[in-house]
């Protein structure tokens, strides 16, 4: 069975770090881009960031530019993020979510996580 | 950065309606466009990409058109099992959700 499963989850302070794990079964990870999503409770969807199949590329918002890093490891099935400087504004459920078709970065996202939750708060 | 632009937030609708949900982007995005279902407590669910290509397993009643900037994602005969948010989300530049549209039960 094709499926994501996030973890890594929980309650952290501002300020302090978190990293976030995705791992794929049913299929090779090591041949899609892989997103990160976020939805804050009550809101909608915001896109976090992109990896390429071979972690050669990666993209990420503005709101977490310079302070969340996306990376693989392409031998264990997993995609991480790193998150860090954390703000209550980051508080959300965080998908992992694959790219539709294989080796490319632009087409639908067409396996989900069930999400893990983050919550920002002192 | 593109913006994406949803109408309406809401809509009431009746199992039977043909219901239809707009999506307008800031700047051209080709057909770069994909429509997501998410039901409370779920992830999304992929229906259309490339604004008009249904996704394998997706009931055929579901409908995607446009280019440019303006898209519609059209429900034919709605049933049950649609009442949920809608989101559309283009993958021209960068990747941006539009901010939902709930359709629930008039």
């Amino acid at each position: 069975q094709v499926q994501l499963v996030e973890s890594g989850g929980g309650v952290v302070q501002p300020g302090k770090s978190l990293r976030l794990s995705c791992t794929a079964s049913g299929f090779t990870l090591g041949t899609y881009a892989i997103h990160w999503v976020r939805q804050a409770p009550g809101k909608g969807l915001e896109w976090v960031s992109i990896i390429s199949y071979d972690g050669s590329n990666k993209y990420y918002a503005d709101s977490v530019k310079g302070r969340f890093t996306i990376s693989r490891d392409n031998s264990k099935n997993t995609l991480y993020l790193q998150m860090n400087s954390l703000r209550p504004e980051d508080t959300a459920v965080y998908y992992c979510a694959r790219v539709g078709q294989q080796l490319v970065f632009y087409y639908g996202m067409d396996v989900w996580g069930q999400g893990t939750t983050v919550t920002v708060s002192s | 950065d593109i913006q994406m632009t949803q109408s309406p937030s809401t809509l009431s609708a009746s199992v039977g309606d043909r219901v239809t949900i707009t999506c307008r982007a800031s700047q051209s995005i080709s057909s770069w466009l994909a429509w997501y279902q998410q039901k409370p407590g779920k992830a999304p669910k992929l229906l259309i990409y490339k604004a008009s290509s249904l996704q394998g397993g997706v009931p055929s009643r579901f409908s995607g058109s446009g280019s440019g900037t303006e898209f519609t994602l059209t429900i034919s005969g709605l049933q049950p099992d649609d009442f949920a948010t809608y989101y559309c989300q283009q993958y021209n530049s960068l990747w941006t959700f539009g901010q939902g549209t709930k359709v629930e039960i008039k």
